[in-house]
C-alpha cells in the first residue's frame, strides 16, 4: 500500500447524500484510477485518469464523479444517483496510462449506504 | 467485460505444498499481471509478464505465458500460511484514447492450512 493513501477506511452514509473518497499518492505517478470491487468478485473501473485536469469514464461510471485538479490527488464523488454504492473502492496509480507498468493501489475505502 | 479468468476459484493446500493457479483470457494483449489482494485489504502487484515472454519468476513465484493458448499460471512453491490471499490476474485492453486499462478477473481464492 506504500505512498498511495485513501482515507476513510470506513464510511457509512444514509441514502439520498453524496460522499467523497480520498485518495492521494506521493508516487509522481501521471495516471490514476478507481475501481469498485464486490463481495466475491473483481474490480471494475469507475473512472480513470492519464495526466492532471485530465478524466476518462471507465465501464461504471454512472452516479460517480470524479476531479484531477492536482497530480497528486484524484478524490472519488459517490452521488445520490448511484443505485448500489455500497461496495469496497479502491484508488490505484500507475507511472503513466500506457499499461506498460504495474498498479500500486490504496487499502481501499468500505462504504456501506443504508 | 470480464477478459482474465481466474481457475480455481477456490484452493486450498496444506503448508509446504506449491499452489498453481490458472488464468485465461480472450484477446490479444501486451502484457499480464497477477496481484494478491488479503482480506479487506488493497492489492499488491506481483508480476508483470509481456506478451514476448513465456516464463518469469520472483522468490516462490512463476508465473507462465502461453499467448497461443490465450492463458497464463501462477505457481507459488513451498506455500506458507501467509500466502493465503486472492489472486488476480489482470490483463491490459485498450481505450478510445489510446490509454490501456488492466481487467481483472474474479480471483483464485487461495487458503495455505498450516
Amino acid at each position: 500500500d506504500g505512498g498511495i493513501t485513501q482515507s476513510p477506511k470506513y464510511l457509512f452514509r444514509k441514502e439520498g447524500q453524496n460522499v467523497t473518497l480520498s485518495c492521494e499518492q506521493n508516487l509522481n505517478h501521471d495516471a490514476m484510477y478507481w475501481y469498485r470491487q464486490d463481495p466475491g468478485q473483481g474490480l471494475r473501473l469507475i473512472y480513470y485518469s492519464q495526466i492532471v485536469n485530465d478524466f476518462q469514464k471507465g465501464d461504471i461510471a454512472e452516479g460517480y464523479s470524479v476531479s484531477r485538479e492536482k497530480k497528486e490527488s484524484f478524490p472519488l464523488t459517490v452521488t445520490s444517483a448511484q443505485k448500489n454504492p455500497t461496495a469496497f473502492y479502491l484508488c490505484a496509480s500507475s507511472f503513466d496510462g500506457q499499461g506498460l507498468y504495474e498498479q500500486y493501489f490504496g487499502p481501499g475505502t468500505r462504504l456501506t449506504v443504508t | 467485460s470480464q477478459q482474465g479468468e481466474e481457475d480455481p476459484q477456490a484452493l486450498s493446500i496444506q503448508e509446504g505444498e506449491n499452489a498453481t493457479m490458472n488464468c485465461s483470457y480472450k484477446t490479444s494483449i501486451n502484457n499480464l499481471q497477477w496481484y494478491r489482494q488479503n482480506s479487506g485489504r488493497g492489492l499488491v502487484h506481483l508480476i508483470l509478464i509481456r506478451s514476448n515472454e513465456r516464463e518469469k519468476h520472483s522468490g516462490r513465484l512463476r508465473v507462465t505465458l502461453d499467448t497461443s493458448k490465450k492463458s497464463s499460471s501462477l505457481l507459488i512453491t513451498a506455500s506458507r500460511a501467509a500466502d493465503t490471499a486472492s489472486y488476480f490476474c489482470a490483463t491490459d485492453a485498450t481505450l478510445g484514447d489510446s490509454s490501456y486499462k488492466l481487467i481483472f478477473g474474479s480471483g483464485t481464492r487461495l487458503l495455505v492450512r498450516p
